[in-house]
């Protein structure tokens, strides 16, 4: 079946925009994560959510940031007011159930580069 | 608060067997996660060790000692498509699986 996809693959704004990235998980995962990925940094953890429920966001660097989901299924990541300190590649996975024994398959990214 | 340790890039030739260490110190301890990413591709599972020993999953195998806070993952007979990056991640006992990444080795294979 399909995987996690994201879109757009890359995005570049002006400082000071509003950028909107989107993630469709696996269908049927309930669980969503996002994460942020600077050039030859590991993963930083963002938001999780179970179902639309965002249990944990304490990943997100600044209240410019957030993130809603909607149906069990799409999530949407909202950066407003972009900074040049945000360019990096944001990825999200997706779990069955988000318990600590099921994989998170990961989606290919939207790298974001802001001018 | 948790921290991991990997080195930042090991060379090995084709056929060989490569060991990519990662030292961890962490509360909440809930496994330890492999992940492989290819330049400009997602990162893809490799293994999970809840329990220490050994897991092995064909030329890949894992390794975990919890009292040590130590974990490697051993690739054999490597070819030129391991050539990735490779993160050891912490699952933090949270309610959910959160995981908290190291920074990652760079695995280059050469001919």
């Amino acid at each position: 079946g399909a995987g996690v996809s994201q879109s757009p693959s890359n995005k570049v704004t002006e400082k000071g925009k509003d950028v909107e990235l989107r993630c469709d998980p696996i269908s049927g995962h309930t669980a969503l994560y996002w994460y942020r990925q600077s050039l030859g940094q590991g993963l930083e953890f963002l938001i999780y959510f179970q179902g639309n429920s965002a249990p944990d966001k304490s990943g997100l660097p600044s209240d410019r940031f957030s993130a809603e989901r909607t149906g069990g299924s799409v999530s949407t990541l909202t950066i407003q007011r972009t900074q040049q300190e945000d360019s990096a590649v944001y990825l999200c996975a997706s779990s069955f159930g988000g318990r600590a024994v099921d994989t998170q398959y990961f989606g290919p990214g939207t790298r974001l580069t802001v001018l | 608060g948790q921290s991991l340790e990997q080195p930042s890039e090991v060379t090995a030739v084709e056929g060989a067997i490569v060991q990519i260490n990662c030292t961890y110190q962490t509360s909440g301890f809930n496994g330890l996660f492999w992940y492989q990413q290819h330049a400009g591709e997602a990162p893809t599972f490799l293994s999970y060790n809840v329990l220490d020993g050994l897991e092995e999953k064909g030329r890949f195998s894992s390794f975990l000692s919890r009292s040590k806070g130590y974990s490697y993952l051993l690739l054999k007979e490597l070819q030129m498509k391991d050539s990735a990056s490779y993160f050891c991640a912490v699952g933090l006992n949270t309610g959910f699986q959160k995981l908290v990444f190291g920074t990652g080795t760079r695995l280059l294979v050469s001919p």
